[in-house]
């Protein structure tokens, strides 16, 4: 199966930096990833998501970054707040099969006020 | 709320028990799944169905049922579960099989415990 994980486990950034979680995948064959964040208590919730024929995309405050080349996906996230304070995980997906999700083990993002 | 309801928020049970889980969507979404989340583990996917037909089962035991009696309503039957199947178990819904264009919306999850 897929593999999909992340760098750090832990990040912890002061409030009002900019934060960036990383993500490595590989399956090559994915073409569609997606960043949830997950507060504690609560469900993963859709964040941002980026398809394989991009390399960036922005939201608002949310930057996806994705790197075909070395199969890595991030996630920029500017001036942090502490509601930004929650776990972030990738996922992605392939065109075939049942293209169900494949998700990382997440990294837990402190924002320090 | 995300339009994703789950019941119960958090549930123990005895080994020799038999539970259920329930989740419902009335965001018009035709495909449902189960997920387990363990702590320091990626999410697992459990179980998907497709209006209303199981089209992916990834080896769960089966002591774990699911059922969906229609395109809103997921259910996940327990019954002999051993402490190793205490986690958060979480239900998705999408509006494609598959349903990945979009992403899942989420419910907020069991947490169950097994003792």
């Amino acid at each position: 199966g897929e593999s999909v994980g992340l760098h750090l486990p832990t990040l912890s950034v002061q409030e009002g930096d900019n934060s960036i979680i990383n993500c490595a995948y590989s399956n090559s064959a994915s073409d569609y990833f997606i960043w949830y964040k997950q507060e504690s208590g609560k469900g993963p919730q859709f964040i941002i998501d980026i398809r394989s024929n991009m390399d960036k995309r922005q939201g608002q405050r949310v930057t996806v970054l994705l790197n075909k080349t070395v199969k890595h996906l991030s996630l920029q996230i500017a001036a942090t707040q502490p509601g930004d304070s929650a776990v972030y995980f990738c996922a992605e997906s392939t065109q075939t099969g049942a293209n169900n999700l494949f998700f990382g083990t997440g990294t837990r993002l402190t924002v320090i006020p | 709320e995300t339009g994703v309801t789950q019941t119960p928020r958090h549930l123990v049970m005895g080994m020799t028990n038999k539970k259920s889980l329930k989740c419902e969507q009335h965001l018009g979404h035709n495909a449902m799944y189960w997920y387990k989340q363990s702590a320091k583990k990626p999410l697992e996917l459990m179980f998907v169905y497709s209006l209303e037909e199981r089209v992916e089962n990834n080896s769960v035991p089966s002591r774990f049922s699911p059922e969906c009696p229609n395109s809103s309503h997921l259910f996940l039957h327990l019954h002999t579960l051993q402490p190793e199947d205490s986690a958060l178990y979480l239900c998705a819904s999408s509006p494609l099989q598959g349903g990945t264009r979009g992403g899942y919306t989420f419910g907020s999850g069991t947490r169950l415990t097994v003792v």
